[in-house]
């Protein structure tokens, strides 16, 4: 049981470059989230999805679109990368299961833009 | 707005002393309340939760941590520290009216605990 993983674990890009990262998660969970951590100011939720073939908008989503074709998989894509989207993106599932929304995290992926 | 605040970016603490890593929050309906704790180049592990009950919840590697509806805050609390807990800590909050399972998460508080 792998939990949540994330490829790839790095990454450099030069602006307006395009990458997709990939969230992967063997819990059988129904939500998952995609988050970019910076210093000082926490994680900021960027996309959601709270099914297969669904999702939403977060607090942050200029710059970045998602896709969730299969349940166990979220991927995060930027079509133009900007160096403002240099930051550590993590993936994070829940169960809805019990319904306490409990969060599962990835090892992130550090992204820097140049 | 809904939000979680961690007020201290940093807490400094000698091994072998009791710690407090302090949060507070602003959010409708009945609050689900979360603690993670996040090591070097790692992702966030979670540490304890608080969704009914009793108030003094206890968690991961010693920790727990208070609910306290009338001051709207969830401070952590370990009775002795070892320097292995230092790390990066976060408050996280579910709103009660939230039927996604979105968190809100506090900027984190940086735990140096020294020997």
């Amino acid at each position: 049981n792998a939990g949540v993983t994330q490829t790839p674990k790095f990454r450099v890009l030069k602006t307006g470059q395009s990458m997709t990262l990939l969230c992967a998660q063997d819990m059988n969970h129904e939500y998952m989230y995609w988050y970019r951590q910076d210093p000082g100011m926490g994680l900021r939720l960027i996309h959601y999805s709270v099914g297969e073939g669904t999702t939403a908008k977060g607090e942050v989503p200029d710059g970045y679109n998602v896709s969730r074709l299969k349940k166990q998989n979220f991927l995060l894509g930027l079509e133009s990368a900007a160096p403002s989207q240099t930051s550590v993106y993590f993936c994070a599932s829940s169960s809805l299961a019990g319904a306490t929304y409990e969060q599962y995290f990835g090892p992130g992926t550090r992204l820097t833009v140049t | 707005a809904q939000s979680v605040a961690q007020p201290e970016d940093q807490v400094n603490v000698a091994e072998g002393n009791p710690l407090t890593v302090k949060c507070t929050y602003s959010v409708s309906g009945n609050p689900y309340l979360f603690w993670y704790v996040q090591y070097p180049n790692r992702g966030l592990q979670f540490l304890l939760k608080y969704i009914t009950g009793d108030n003094l919840v206890k968690g991961s590697y010693g920790f727990e941590a208070e609910f306290n509806k009338s001051q709207t805050s969830f401070h952590l609390k370990k009775p002795s520290a070892l320097v292995s807990d230092s790390a990066l800590y976060f408050c996280a909050v579910r709103p009660g009216s939230s039927n996604t399972g979105k968190l809100i998460f506090g900027q984190g508080t940086t735990l140096q605990v020294k020997p």
